[in-house]
């Protein structure tokens, strides 16, 4: 049972132009949302994360949208950049578990220059 | 340099034989983990380990085992047992207490034929 499902599975965007990725969850008890970047070839590295009591989060050029009602958040990458162009995941913490994180299916992006 | 060592990045196996896959941090964090990735499922938990000598059974331990003797080390074995071993294997590592992200290694790409 996949419990965060993320779209579109990829998506392409002109230089300079807003990449948006969505996510939605089933369980209330997901208390940390992080996003990680992924590059061919290489592990994940954490790009953003926000917990649920606060609506957006802007780090540069990427902001994180967060909907507790409708238990969606998404990713916007704004004036994307050739250099954005990888796999994005977004992922949920079930607190209880730890730090285990239960992720999307991920999302590729490319951004032509 | 503090990280996740993963190694190696290809593997080869023949059907029918188990291989170990390593991996190795010095961020002296308490835990660890194993995802596994295939095209368009994201990441999957495979088992983690929150403190030495002990670990847990993610969403797809099945055909798989681990073992934590050490605090810096964290192997995986895939049996004979796993019915689709290909695949993209990621180790991470994070702290425990509060919420943290997963630093991941670079992945070892298991080919079984």
């Amino acid at each position: 049972q996949q419990q965060v499902k993320q779209s579109p599975q990829s998506l392409i965007v002109q230089k300079g132009g807003i990449s948006i990725i969505n996510c939605a969850y089933e369980n209330t008890a997901f208390d940390y949302f992080p996003w990680y970047q992924q590059f061919p070839g290489k592990g994940p590295a954490l790009l953003i994360a926000i917990r649920p009591d606060v609506s957006e989060k802007k780090e540069g050029r990427f902001t994180i949208s967060f909907n507790k009602s409708a238990k969606q958040f998404s990713l916007h990458i704004m004036d994307s950049q050739p250099g954005d162009s990888a796999t994005y995941f977004c992922a949920a913490r079930f607190k209880a578990a730890g730090n285990k994180l239960t992720f999307g299916g991920g999302t590729r992006v490319l951004v032509k220059p | 340099d503090g990280g996740i060592t993963q190694s190696p990045k290809y593997l080869f196996r023949k059907e029918g034989q188990n291989v170990t896959l390593s991996c190795e941090q010095n961020l002296n964090h308490d835990a660890m983990y194993w995802y596994r990735q295939d095209p368009g499922q994201g990441l999957r938990l495979i088992y983690y380990s929150q403190i030495v000598n002990d670990f847990q059974k993610g969403d797809i331990a099945e055909g798989y085992s681990v073992s934590r003797e050490k605090k810096e080390s964290f192997p995986l074995t895939v049996t004979s047992a796993q019915k689709n071993p290909t695949a993209f294997y990621l180790c991470a590592s994070s702290e425990t207490g509060g919420v943290t992200a997963l630093h991941f290694g670079n992945g070892t790409r298991l080919t079984v034929t």
